[in-house]
């Protein structure tokens, strides 16, 4: 079945470095990728998409490129901030079955500090 | 806010009962989705309706059920509860099927004694 990978945290960063948090998956078919995230006592928000290989999804600073040839999509920020202190999900949906609920990751605590 | 909205917020009863939690969808969303959020297992899906049919089912176990009733609500049912039931459940919307973006509401905490 579907699947995700990702590291698990937490991850802790000074605020203005570099973050990488990687994601791989193993699918059937042609999946959609997404990374939602959530912060502390809400629900989970769409951070970026990507719908197929190549494909780069950026938002708010926040970039992943789905790579089909290594089933990755990484996330990355140049510079981040205190604010961007939460829980990140990397998730993948393929709709395979007809199924169009959302396969996760286990999320990656990030924490950035001042 | 995403514009899906979930009652109650918090929920706390005893191992054997019964609870109901509830979804409204985004406006004009027509597929809706319940997820369990639990430390061990998580992130899982649970199940999928479409415009009032059932279309998925993931990881949902026997003792829960769920229905989307004419004006697009959702419930979520749990039955002789036990400890293990305890978590953070979601439920998302969506417009279309497939890789449509879904939108989460903000989550019901049920928490079994």
């Amino acid at each position: 079945g579907d699947s995700v990978t990702q590291m698990e945290g937490p991850v802790t960063l000074s605020e203005e470095a570099f973050l990488t948090i990687n994601c791989t998956y193993t699918a059937t078919g042609y999946p959609s990728l997404f990374w939602y995230v959530q912060y502390p006592g809400e629900g989970l928000q769409l951070l970026l998409k990507a719908t197929k290989a190549d494909d780069k999804g950026s938002n708010k600073g926040f970039e992943a490129t789905y790579r089909k040839e290594t089933t990755s999509f990484h996330l990355e920020k140049g510079s981040v901030q205190v604010s961007d202190s939460a829980v990140y999900f990397c998730a993948l949906s393929d709709g395979g079955g007809g199924a169009d609920g959302l396969t996760f990751g286990k999320g990656t605590h990030l924490i950035i500090q001042p | 806010d995403s514009g899906v909205t979930q009652t109650p917020k918090h929920l706390i009863t005893a191992t054997g009962q019964r609870v109901t939690l509830r979804c409204s969808p985004r406006s004009g969303d027509l597929s809706v989705y319940w997820y369990q959020q639990s430390l061990d297992q998580g992130l899982q899906f649970l199940i999928q309706y479409y415009n009032g049919e059932e279309r998925a089912k993931g990881n949902i176990l026997e003792r829960f059920s769920a229905q989307q009733f004419p004006d697009l609500h959702s419930e979520l049912n749990l039955s002789s509860l036990e400890l293990g039931d305890s978590a953070l459940y979601f439920c998302a919307s969506s417009s279309l099927l497939g890789t449509d973006t879904q939108y989460f509401g903000p989550g019901t905490r049920l928490t079994v004694l």
